[in-house]
């Protein structure tokens, strides 16, 4: 079973631009999570989706958004980029059923904004 | 809020030796999980072991194992027989709500031969 698929792997982008980024989930998994990663704040939860539903979101402006498709996938975007926003995004799915709640993650999209 | 901490930014160990790394936590909840991830250089996330909080019991993958100790909210992994592959960033990890994790700011793990 293939894992969990991010594309671009790499980005670079400048300020005030807007980007999307895309996860493929596990199949068969609905659920869907993003999380930021940076040196300085670490990994962050940024929001969830399962059955195309946001579930729970984190503590970051509306700039972030995201959604999720029939198919589970699931795409992020950030618009008027700013540097504070370079960092590695990591997606996770899991089934998050009774008793299964093991999150499966992606390689990330190193996000460099410039 | 729910946090994680671990006091250990950097830690080493002689190959085959044993390590623990620490960690501690903070919720409100009496229902939760605790994880620890291992993220390698490749920056795969890794699951390595979890722990659901109404088992008494400490979980144990191989040479991974867990010291819980849920009245002192401690969650600390010991790694038996060190290998060269163990070397990794490694995480812990609190599972709030729907599917929502609290990462510490995570150990770096170093193997020495």
């Amino acid at each position: 079973k293939a894992g969990v698929t991010q594309t671009p792997r790499y980005l670079i982008k400048t300020r005030g631009q807007q980007v999307t980024l895309s996860c493929s989930p596990i199949s068969g998994h609905r659920s869907v999570s993003w999380y930021q990663q940076t040196p300085g704040q670490g990994l962050q939860f940024l929001f969830e989706y399962f059955s195309e539903t946001q579930r729970n979101k984190g503590n970051f402006p509306g700039r972030f958004s995201g959604r999720q498709f029939s198919n589970s996938r699931s795409e992020m975007n950030v618009s008027t980029l700013e540097l504070g926003d370079s960092a590695l995004y990591l997606c996770a799915s899991g089934l998050d059923t009774q008793g299964d709640n093991e999150q499966f993650f992606g390689p990330g999209t190193r996000l460099t904004v410039l | 809020a729910q946090t994680v901490t671990q006091s250990q930014p950097e830690m080493s160990v002689q190959e085959a030796e044993t390590v623990t790394l620490s960690c501690t936590y903070d919720t409100s909840e009496s229902d939760y999980y605790l994880f620890w991830y291992k993220q390698p250089p490749s920056r795969q996330m890794i699951l390595v072991i979890r722990q659901e909080a109404y088992k008494q019991q400490n979980a144990t993958e191989n040479r991974f194992s867990v010291n819980f100790q849920k009245a002192a909210k401690s969650f600390s992994l010991k790694i038996s027989d060190s290998q060269l592959g163990d070397a990794a960033m490694y995480f812990c990890a609190l599972l709030q709500g729907a599917q929502k994790l609290v990462f510490g700011q995570g150990t770096r793990l170093t193997i020495n031969p």
